[in-house]
């Protein structure tokens, strides 16, 4: 099982700040990760796909990259609705794997 | 538009059994894989199981054997049968859709979740 670790845990930022979310996997993914986001009672919402594309509707301001064991979610300027927490997944491997997770959060 | 409603969630006893539903609209069920993720209270992801839209089904080492998925593309509802059901399977059950026929993909929409319940 492929075992996928962010950091860091917890962000503090204030909008209009720069976030930047790792994901480290413990074996080459190549580039099949994706970054979810999920806010307080609701479903996640696919954001990223495939390292570095962005989903449908999703704001120029969310960015992927990285390939192989380590990769990287950027939010360029934190909007107010960006605080929430994100998660990235591996679809190399079955069985699928999601990180814990990291929560953005407002200083 | 894309609509997932997921139904049959409630509070069971450690052992039992429940099956869940996925009421799927907006799209041509049959043509597109689909899956469950679950998240225990206060806790992250886990992915559950997959069917392809061939079929072919996927499982977590920690339901095989347990839990099955299946799919009536007559009815555009996915199911999962989950059996002897234990305490660590509490958690909100969501159902999502893959983007094409191939259980290989990323989960591009998803339901609201419906929150299974074990107790001991």
């Amino acid at each position: 099982e492929i075992v996928l670790t962010q950091s860091p845990a917890t962000l503090s930022l204030s909008p209009g700040e720069r976030a930047t979310l790792s994901c480290r996997a413990s074996q080459s993914v190549t580039s099949y990760l994706a970054w979810y986001q999920q806010k307080p009672g609701q479903a996640p919402r696919l954001l990223i796909y495939d390292a570095s594309n962005r989903a449908t509707g999703i704001p120029a301001r969310f960015s992927g990259s990285g390939s192989g064991t380590d990769f990287t979610l950027t939010i360029s300027s934190l909007e107010p609705e960006d605080f929430a927490v994100y998660y990235c997944q591996q679809r190399s491997n079955w069985p699928r794997t999601f990180g814990q997770g990291t929560r953005l959060e407002i200083k | 538009e894309v609509h997932l409603v997921e139904s049959g969630g409630g509070l069971v006893q450690r052992g039992g059994s429940l099956r869940l539903s996925c009421a799927a609209s907006g799209f041509t069920f049959s043509s597109y894989a689909m899956s469950w993720v679950r998240q225990a209270p206060g806790k992250g992801l886990e992915w559950v199981s997959a069917i392809g839209g061939s079929g072919d089904t996927y499982y977590a080492d920690s339901v095989q054997g347990r839990f099955t998925i299946s799919r009536d593309n007559s009815k555009n509802t996915l199911y999962l049968q989950m059996n002897s059901l234990r305490a660590e399977d509490t958690a909100i059950y969501y159902c999502a859709k893959l983007p094409g026929e191939s259980a290989y993909g990323w989960y591009s929409v998803w339901g609201q979740g419906t929150l299974v319940t074990v107790s001991s």
